[in-house]
């Protein structure tokens, strides 16, 4: 079960913007869209967006996320010493019935 | 307030057999779809399996599928995965996770550790 692609790293200095990427194809993000969970070491991950741009009450209104074809994107402005994390895109694959995550991104704030 | 408390894990020799169980609370357990992700030390998440709400529904990821069974008491609001023919490669922390159509919530996680 091939999993969704994401770059293992991304490095952006303080207070700039970060964009996390995360291709699928049409029976996973191109059709029920992607979530994005973040996790801190030692941490269990935690929901940031669901559905390309739903955000869980308490989650901070600098993350937005969209999609656009396959490719689901997580945007994060005003980047802050605790957006330094690894971040994670999954979405529900209905041709498989299965759910499929992303290798992850280790955000670094410079 | 969602909580999910994950149990059972521990050192097994490969080839042997463990049941997690992951108690629930704070909704209605009977009306979400539930999980198992994993994470091997240092790598990422890997989903395991998940049950519809009722029970019925269930599915699997390969690398489990003939080993592992995921089930749930709704009565007692409790999911559970019954584990068999563990290998090396299942040694990883395996949390326990809500699902409303993308998964909301997410235990600590207990660790499972396969080895001689």
């Amino acid at each position: 079960q091939a999993g969704l692609t994401q770059p293992p790293s991304v490095s952006k200095g303080l207070r700039q913007t970060a964009t996390l990427t995360c291709t699928g194809n049409s029976n996973n993000v191109g059709n029920q869209g992607a979530a994005w969970l973040q996790q801190h070491r030692g941490h269990p991950p935690k929901l940031l967006s669901y559905r390309n741009n739903n955000r869980p009450s308490g989650i901070s209104e600098r993350l937005s996320a969209s999609r656009s074809g396959n490719t689901a994107s997580l945007t994060i402005t005003g980047l802050q010493p605790e957006d330094e994390a690894d971040y994670y895109c999954s979405a529900w694959d209905s041709s498989l019935s299965v759910w499929v995550f992303g290798g992850g991104t280790k955000l670094t704030v410079l | 307030e969602v909580q999910l408390l994950e149990s059972g894990g521990g050192l097994v020799q490969p080839g042997g057999s463990l049941r997690l169980s992951c108690a629930a609370s704070g909704f209605t357990f009977n009306n979400y779809a539930m999980g198992w992700v994993r994470q091997a030390p240092g790598r990422g998440l890997e989903w395991v399996s998940s049950i519809s709400g009722s029970g019925r529904d269930t599915f699997y990821a390969d690398s489990v599928k003939g080993r592992f069974t995921i089930s749930r008491d709704n009565f007692k609001n409790t999911l559970y995965l019954q584990m068999n023919s563990l290998r090396a490669e299942d040694t990883a922390e395996y949390y326990c996770t809500k699902d409303s159509g993308s998964y909301d919530y997410w235990g600590q996680g207990t660790l499972v550790t396969v080895s001689t």
